[in-house]
């Protein structure tokens, strides 16, 4: 089956404005996890979504990130006034929950944000 | 979620077995052990994880210790096509809210 896609899959824009990057998990699964990504890091951690509800953001850096998954399936993260500093590969994953099987996380391909 | 300490990276000779040590000495009891890697800009993929017995799958194989402060990955027949960035991952299994915690991981680099 389909697996875990995000759109765009790379996005250029000027500094202050905004983008919304979407994730669209694989069919059934009800957790939602969005990772930001630098050049040669690790994913780290952003927000967490079980269902709708936003379960965990202690990892949104500040108030200009938000996310939302209003139906419980396809969610947005929003970054409004972008600054250079937002440039990176921005991840999305979901995994069955975390009652049903072992939590395991499939990961999408991303979307590669450069803000100039 | 307990620290890991993996070797920033390592060799391996094409076919041959790779073997990726882990070190979680802090380790909890309700934790458990994954592994995950990065080929290139891919996304992580989910190799493989345990509690306490060693486990095998037909990606690879885990070896943790009787005392769960280190474990090691096993590629046993190691191809080009596994060469990528291997993170070791220690989690509680929660019942929400599992974020993986990537550290630095292993890069593997698989010569012919």
């Amino acid at each position: 089956g389909a697996g875990v896609s995000q759109s765009p899959r790379y996005k250029v824009t000027k500094r202050g404005q905004d983008v919304a990057l979407r994730c669209d998990p694989i069919s059934g699964h009800v957790s939602l996890y969005w990772y930001r990504q630098a050049l040669g890091q690790g994913p780290e951690f952003l927000t967490y979504f079980n269902y709708e509800a936003q379960q965990d953001k202690s990892g949104l850096p500040n108030d200009r990130f938000s996310a939302e998954r209003p139906e419980g399936s396809i969610s947005t993260l929003t970054i409004q006034r972008t600054e250079q500093r937002d440039s990176a590969m921005y991840r999305c994953a979901s995994s069955l929950g975390e009652n049903r099987g072992m939590g395991t996380q499939y990961f999408g391909p991303g979307t590669r944000l450069l803000v100039l | 979620d307990a620290k890991t300490t993996q070797p920033p990276s390592m060799d391996c000779a094409e076919g041959r077995a790779a073997n990726l040590p882990c070190n979680h000495s802090t380790i909890s009891g309700n934790e458990y052990v994954y592994w995950y890697r990065q080929i290139h800009s891919q996304g992580p993929q989910y190799i493989i994880h345990g509690l306490k017995n060693n486990e095998t799958n037909e990606m690879a194989s885990l070896i943790i210790t009787e005392d769960r402060k280190s474990s090691t990955l096993i590629l046993p027949h190691a191809t080009l096509r596994d060469t990528a960035v291997y993170y070791c991952i220690v989690r509680v299994r929660k019942a929400a809210g599992n974020k993986l915690t990537f550290g630095g991981g292993t890069r593997v680099l698989v010569k012919p």
